[in-house]
């Protein structure tokens, strides 16, 4: 089992730039999860999918869009990247939304933007 | 927002002392509670949750929650260089599946 797997691992774009951030999960669970970590701010919820053709806001939602694209995929579309994007991204997934289930994360995607 | 907060440290310990790392949380209705840890560059792994008032072990690792104080704590008894580490704390929040702090950086030295 791979678990959690995110592509790319590092990417630098330019400011106006677009891309995809990719994360997949073996464990068959329900609900996935995108974070990002910026020093001294903690982990902060961009957007989740309790399920499967679900999708939420999380806590920093602006800039950023995202797609379930079945029960193994969830990811991360930037339209136009920006410096204040410049972070580290985590994929997460969990059997279920609720919060008794843990989440298991992915290895993180490094991006800046300059 | 509902808040979780932990102290920023460093903290450091010496091999083999009790390493204490302490959270609060804002949201009342809180029921379940999780303690991560993250070396730096990777990333953050579960390591202890709670649901009930008092005290849970596993291994060198005990949690304590007292819900009515809405404070939760993590003790590593037998400190190890190996345990150095930042530890988040994690809390369910109303909407949020989970609402983390900004972690603990624990430094534990030989």
């Amino acid at each position: 089992n791979a678990g959690v797997t995110q592509t790319p691992k590092f990417q630098v774009l330019k400011t106006g730039q677009s891309m995809t951030l990719q994360c997949a999960q073996d464990m068959n669970h329900n609900s996935m999860y995108w974070y990002r970590q910026d020093p001294g701010m903690g982990l902060r919820l961009i957007y989740y999918s309790a399920s499967e053709g679900t999708t939420d806001k999380g806590e920093v939602p602006n800039g950023y869009n995202v797609s379930r694209l079945n029960k193994r995929e969830f990811s991360l579309r930037l339209e136009s990247a920006a410096p204040s994007q410049t972070s580290v991204y985590f994929c997460a997934s969990s059997e279920g939304p609720g919060g008794y289930n843990e989440q298991f994360f992915g290895p993180g995607t490094r991006l800046t933007v300059l | 927002q509902k808040e979780v907060e932990q102290n920023s440290g460093p903290l450091s310990v010496p091999e083999g002392a009790i390493a204490s790392l302490n959270c609060t949380y804002s949201d009342r209705v809180s029921q379940s509670f999780f303690w991560y840890r993250q070396y730096s560059g990777k990333s953050p792994e579960l390591i202890m949750s709670i649901y009930s008032n008092g005290d849970k072990e596993d291994g060198r690792f005990t949690a304590q929650l007292n819900k009515a104080s809405q404070y939760v704590s993590l003790l590593i008894r037998d400190s190890q260089p190996s345990d150095s580490a930042t530890y988040l704390c994690a809390v369910p929040s109303g909407n949020t599946p989970l609402v983390f702090g900004k972690g603990t950086r624990l430094s534990v030295i030989a």
